[in-house]
Parts: structure tokens; C-alpha cells; sequence
């Protein structure tokens, strides 16, 4: 199942700096967008949101994108701050809180 | 703030035994739900609970799977006679409304009960 795909397994960055996490999707009936963060022996965390609707949604730090025509979503974080290292997850809601993840991509935010 | 509870945080069974795995979702949440993470793969959707009856489930959610909710408070999963592949991270969740254009699609995911079967 590779309806929600994360090409990144890892990102690297320097505090301070821009961390830019990508997604890209195969099924346009997808209605929702999510990102969440997991830390090691912790649960997903849910981090921002976007409906299929918008283009854009802005919380804090944390700014998702959807860009509908390639089927593809970023989630920019502004600072990147070390408390921001952990594994990043892609979500899709298709139905009745059914999420589709992607594989999650690793980002180590350096000092 | 509240959150999701799950117990046992690792439970190790044999081959062909059952297990119940727990939960206790928000208290005005209205919809849960399983997920599952074999050891470095994707986060899997199992199955969503709504109204004490399932609304969705995956293939994976086969007739050696099931979930109640006993009471008003838990919510569990019991796998009837555990394979090895069943090893994985288990993730029970809930959320107040069901995803979709009315909500944002949110759900609270509990710190997961490690399942690992010998």
C-alpha cells in the first residue's frame, strides 16, 4: 500500500534553520491531511492539519502545505529547535478516522 | 490534559495463545480506534469503533481479531490465537468527531502496548 509515501527517511538540520519534510499521495479522494510526531516508545503526537480545500495552514512554528495538482504536502518548521528531533509522520484520512501514514522521515535537529 | 491509556505497555505470549490488549480513550471521545507498527514499518490502520459496533476495518483486521467495549470506559483488543507476524506495536486511539470536512481529522493515540510473540 503505497497510497502515502515519504521518500525521506532522514533530514538533517541545524537549529535555527528551516526543516522541510515532504508527502506525496496517489488517491485524490483523500479529505484530510496530517502530520504527527512520534518519539521513541511514545505514540504518534498530532501535530497540524489540512483539509483537502486549502492550500495552506499555518500553527506557530509549523506550516503545511497541499499542493492538490501534484498531489504532494510539506510541513515547514520555523526555527527548527533539538526538541523538534523525532519521527515524522504523513497521515491521509480517507474515512471514519482511518488514517493512511507514510513511512516517516527521521529529523535530527543539531545544536 | 487528557489522554489515552493503554495496558499492558509489553506483553511476550506463545505462539497460539490469546491476548487482550487495553484501553482507556478520552472520556468524551466517541470514536476508537487500532493501529498497529511492525518493527520498521509504516503506522497500519486495524479497525474503527463507533456506537459499539466496528465501522471499518483493514484486511488485516481478520476473524482472529476482535474489539469491544466492555464498558464505558474500555476499549480492547483481542487477538484469538497470536501468529508470530503479529508481533508489532499495537496504538489504541480515539478522537471526538469522525475525520472528514467537519473536523480536523484528529486522533489522540494512546503510548502503545508492545506485543511480541515467541
Amino acid at each position: 500500500d503505497q497510497q502515502v509515501k515519504q521518500n525521506s527517511p532522514s533530514l538533517s538540520v541545524q537549529e535555527g534553520r528551516i526543516s522541510i519534510l515532504n508527502c506525496d499521495y496517489t488517491n485524490s479522494m483523500f479529505d484530510y491531511f496530517l502530520w504527527y510526531k512520534k518519539y521513541p516508545a511514545e505514540g504518534p503526537t498530532f501535530l497540524i492539519s489540512i483539509s483537502s480545500i486549502k492550500d495552506k495552514n499555518e500553527d506557530g512554528r509549523f506550516t503545511v502545505f497541499l499542493n492538490k495538482s501534484a498531489k504532494h504536502l510539506s510541513l515547514h518548521i520555523v526555527p527548527s529547535q533539538p526538541g523538534d528531533s523525532a519521527v515524522y509522520f504523513c497521515a491521509a484520512s480517507v474515512a471514519l478516522g482511518k488514517l493512511i501514514f507514510g513511512q516517516g522521515t527521521t529529523l535530527q535537529v543539531k545544536p | 490534559e487528557p489522554e489515552v491509556t493503554q495496558t499492558p505497555s509489553h506483553q511476550v505470549t506463545q505462539m497460539g495463545q490469546e491476548v487482550i490488549l487495553r484501553c482507556v480513550p478520552i472520556s468524551n471521545h466517541l470514536y476508537f480506534y487500532w493501529y498497529r507498527q511492525i518493527l520498521g514499518q509504516k503506522v497500519e490502520f486495524l479497525v474503527s469503533f463507533y456506537n459499539n459496533e466496528i465501522s471499518e476495518k483493514s484486511e488485516i483486521f481478520d476473524d482472529q481479531f476482535s474489539v469491544e467495549r466492555p464498558d464505558g470506559s474500555n476499549f480492547t483488543l483481542k487477538i484469538r490465537s497470536t501468529k508470530l507476524e503479529d508481533s508489532a506495536m499495537y496504538f489504541c486511539a480515539s478522537s471526538e468527531q469522525a475525520s472528514g470536512r467537519a473536523s480536523t481529522g484528529e486522533l489522540f493515540f494512546g503510548e502503545g502496548s508492545r506485543l511480541t510473540v515467541l
